[in-house]
């Protein structure tokens, strides 16, 4: 098993272009997660989607989209790269929705909005 | 807004020295606390749940305990290898969502030196 993949690991992207962060996991699981994590900061939720065909805002929303194309993929969209979205992105999945539920983790992108 | 807070932010021990940090968080409503361990340049990976009053859980060296009453968590590892440097990251759910949105701390990064 891969677990949670993510592609890519590396992005360098100018102000307003946009760009789909993807993010697959093969152990059967029903949620998945979106995070950012920024210096001095924990990690933080962007959005999540507690089941196939379900998605709803964590903290952070703001200028990105989400789409969870089928159980196995959750994909992160910037349509407008700012700034102050150069971060690190995770995805996670979880088997179900218990707060007891372990999150894996993929191995993140590193991205960079000049 | 609901904080975790992680002391402290990073620690130098030496090998065989045993440590411990905290890990402090809103004491109500509370549900589960997870500690996570994250190595450099790899993915975050779970290192236990917990969820009731006064649980201590054990993995080897690394263990927890849990204060639900009064808001925290210790983490403590006996005899520090090299090998467990990393960042060790604990998360907080409260009751009143519908899935596991986990609040994660700062972490508190830790360097044994051999």
């Amino acid at each position: 098993n891969a677990g949670v993949t993510q592609t890519p690991k590396f992005q360098v992207l100018k102000t307003g272009q946009s760009m789909t962060l993807q993010c697959a996991q093969d152990m059967n699981h029903n949620s998945m997660y979106w995070y950012r994590q920024d210096p001095g900061m924990g990690l933080r939720l962007i959005y999540y989607s507690a089941s196939e065909g379900t998605t709803d805002k964590g903290e952070v929303p703001n200028g990105y989209n989400v789409s969870r194309l089928n159980k196995r993929e959750f994909s992160l969209r910037l349509e407008s790269a700012a700034p102050s979205q150069t971060s690190v992105y995770f995805c996670a999945s979880t088997k179900g929705v218990s707060y007891t539920d372990t999150q894996y983790f993929g191995p993140g992108t590193r991205l960079t909005v000049l | 807004i609901l904080n975790v807070e992680q002391s402290p932010q990073s620690l130098h021990v030496q090998e065989g020295d045993s440590t411990n940090f905290t890990c402090s968080f809103p004491s109500s409503n509370f549900y589960a606390l997870h500690w996570y361990r994250w190595e450099t340049a790899k993915s975050p990976e779970a290192l236990f749940v917990m969820t009731l009053n006064g649980d201590e859980k054990k993995k080897g060296r690394i263990s927890a305990t849990l204060n639900t009453k009064e808001g925290y968590s210790y983490l403590y590892i006996k005899g520090s290898q090299p090998e467990d440097s990393a960042t060790y990251l604990c998360a907080f759910s409260n009751y009143g969502g519908a899935t596991n949105k986990l609040i994660f701390g700062t972490g508190t990064l830790l360097a044994v030196q051999p």
